[in-house]
């Protein structure tokens, strides 16, 4: 099945220690998408890829930096981590058109301790 | 400043009954609104959406509806079933990509 998939599941981290969060889709969909999720706050978009063009939200922290190697993959870097950034991370897909839909994946909650 | 708010942060309904889930926006510019239903453990998948030139948007026992006077839309299942017991989120796309979500409702639907 074509699908989403986020490595690892569960992450724990040491304050300050960096860590990188993986991304992989078989969908083959141009746009991949990294969310931040706190505890019963929405989703909130950090960043997206459209190919190899990288979007920025303007209130996304520099501590938040993301690579997409080639279409399947992409990963999220967090250089510092600090106590504020423990959440849920989703990654997310979308074909590339207008008012489209996105496909998830089952997220890697970050713990920092 | 929450763009997309949803403002019932759990609903509880008898198994056969009808489930009514709400959402509000401030933007009159978004254009297209999206309803994802979230398991446990698992991410957020699509359930149904609904663009601004349409009021209504049907799909088995669920319907969208969207009153973009009052800047509200809202989610019907009918007839709600135990396993619809999931969290709601409801989402907007004020541009291309960039999707604006509310905080869930978290629906419980009872035996």
């Amino acid at each position: 099945d074509a699908m989403v998939i986020q490595n690892p599941r569960y992450q724990v981290t040491q304050f300050g220690k960096p860590v990188t969060l993986s991304c992989s889709q078989t969908l083959n969909h141009n746009v991949m998408y990294w969310y931040q999720q706190k505890s019963s706050q929405a989703p909130k978009l950090l960043f997206h890829y459209y190919d190899k063009d990288f979007n920025n939200e303007a209130d996304t922290p520099d501590n938040f930096q993301s690579r997409r190697p080639n279409t399947s993959f992409c990963f999220l870097d967090i250089r510092s981590p600090g106590l504020g950034d423990a959440a849920m991370y989703l990654c997310a897909t979308s074909r590339g058109g207008t008012q489209e839909t996105q496909y998830f994946g089952p997220g890697t909650r970050l713990l920092v301790l | 400043d929450q763009q997309v708010k949803q403002n019932s942060p759990s609903l509880s309904v008898q198994e056969g009954r009808i489930s009514i889930l709400n959402c509000d926006y401030t933007n009159s510019m978004f254009d297209y609104f999206l309803w994802y239903k979230k398991y446990p453990a698992e991410g957020p998948t699509f359930l149904i959406s609904i663009s601004s030139i349409k009021d209504k948007n049907e799909d088995g026992r669920f319907t969208v509806f969207l009153n973009k006077s009052a800047k509200h839309l809202s989610l019907h299942i009918v007839p709600s079933q135990p396993g619809d017991s999931a969290v709601y989120f409801c989402a907007a796309l004020p541009g291309t990509y960039k999707y604006i979500f509310g905080t869930g409702t978290r629906l419980k639907v009872l035996a």
